[in-house]
C-alpha cells in the first residue's frame, strides 16, 4: 500500500536560514511526487511537482524538491526562509499512470519562523 | 485568480443529523474530489467525480456519504447520518484533468470543519 511519512511533525527556523523538510514514500514504482503547503484558512497550495526528468524540481516561492530514487525521498528545500513561509507543508503522491490522480498525503510539518 | 469556495466555512451538528457540505469548483473543471483530515492525522482520499459519476472512492467512503453535482456549478458531499467519527476538516478540490505526463494540479478550497456532537 501507499504510505507517505513526514517525519517532523513541527520544525521551528530563524528568519533567513535555511530549511530542508523531509519526505520518504512507499511505493512500487515511482510515483507522481508533489508538496503543497497550506497557511491558516487557506486552501492547500501547489509548491511543485515531479513526474519525470530532472530530479531538482524548482517550485513557486523559491521552494525547490530533490527526487532520489534510492532513498525513496522528496525532501523539500529553501535556501532562505521568510516569516510568511510559517505554514503547514504536505507531501503527496499520485500512483503513476492514476487516470484522476488520487492523491496520498503525509501527516504534515508544521514550520513556524522565528523573526 | 479563479479559487475553488467551500460552505459553511464551520458546521456544527448532533450525532445523526444529516449534513450537506458545499463546494464551487474552479468554473472550467472538470474532476472534482474530496478530501478529509481528522485532528492531527494525515489528509485522506475520499472521492473522485468526473462526468456526473464516482471515478474512485475510499473505503472510507461508505454508504454514509454521497456526491453530487446538482445545478452545474456546485459540487457537494452528503453525510446521511453523522458519526462522532465524522468530525474533521473536509476538502474540496477541482482539477482540469490530466497533462501529457501526469495529472494536473488540484485546486484545494479552504475546507469546511465539521464538528459532530
Amino acid at each position: 500500500a501507499q504510505s507517505v511519512t513526514q517525519p517532523d511533525i513541527h520544525i521551528t527556523v530563524s528568519e533567513g536560514a535555511s530549511l530542508e523538510l523531509r519526505c520518504n514514500y512507499s511505493y512500487g514504482a515511482t510515483p507522481y511526487l508533489f508538496w503543497y503547503v497550506q497557511s491558516p484558512g487557506q486552501g492547500l497550495q501547489l509548491l511543485l511537482k515531479y513526474f519525470s526528468g530532472d530530479t531538482l524540481v524548482q517550485g513557486i516561492k523559491g521552494f525547490e524538491a530533490e527526487f532520489k530514487r534510492s532513498q525513496s525521498s522528496f525532501n523539500l528545500r529553501k535556501p532562505s526562509v521568510h516569516w510568511s513561509d510559517a505554514a503547514e507543508y504536505f507531501c503527496a503522491v499520485a500512483a503513476r499512470g492514476s487516470t484522476l490522480g488520487r492523491l496520498y498525503f503525509g501527516r504534515g510539518t508544521q514550520l513556524t519562523v522565528w523573526p | 485568480e479563479p479559487e475553488v469556495t467551500q460552505t459553511p466555512s464551520h458546521q456544527v451538528t448532533q450525532m445523526g443529523q444529516e449534513v450537506i457540505l458545499r463546494c464551487v469548483p474552479i468554473s472550467n473543471h472538470l474532476y472534482f474530489y474530496w478530501y478529509r483530515q481528522i485532528l492531527g492525522q494525515k489528509v485522506e482520499f475520499l472521492v473522485s467525480f468526473y462526468n456526473n459519476e464516482i471515478s474512485e472512492k475510499s473505503e472510507i467512503f461508505d454508504d454514509q456519504f454521497s456526491v453530487e453535482r446538482p445545478d452545474g456549478s456546485n459540487f457537494t458531499l452528503k453525510i446521511r447520518s453523522t458519526k462522532l467519527e465524522d468530525s474533521a476538516m473536509y476538502f474540496c478540490a477541482s482539477s482540469t484533468g490530466l497533462l501529457a505526463g501526469g495529472p494536473n494540479e488540484q485546486f484545494f478550497g479552504p475546507g469546511t470543519r465539521l464538528t459532530v456532537l
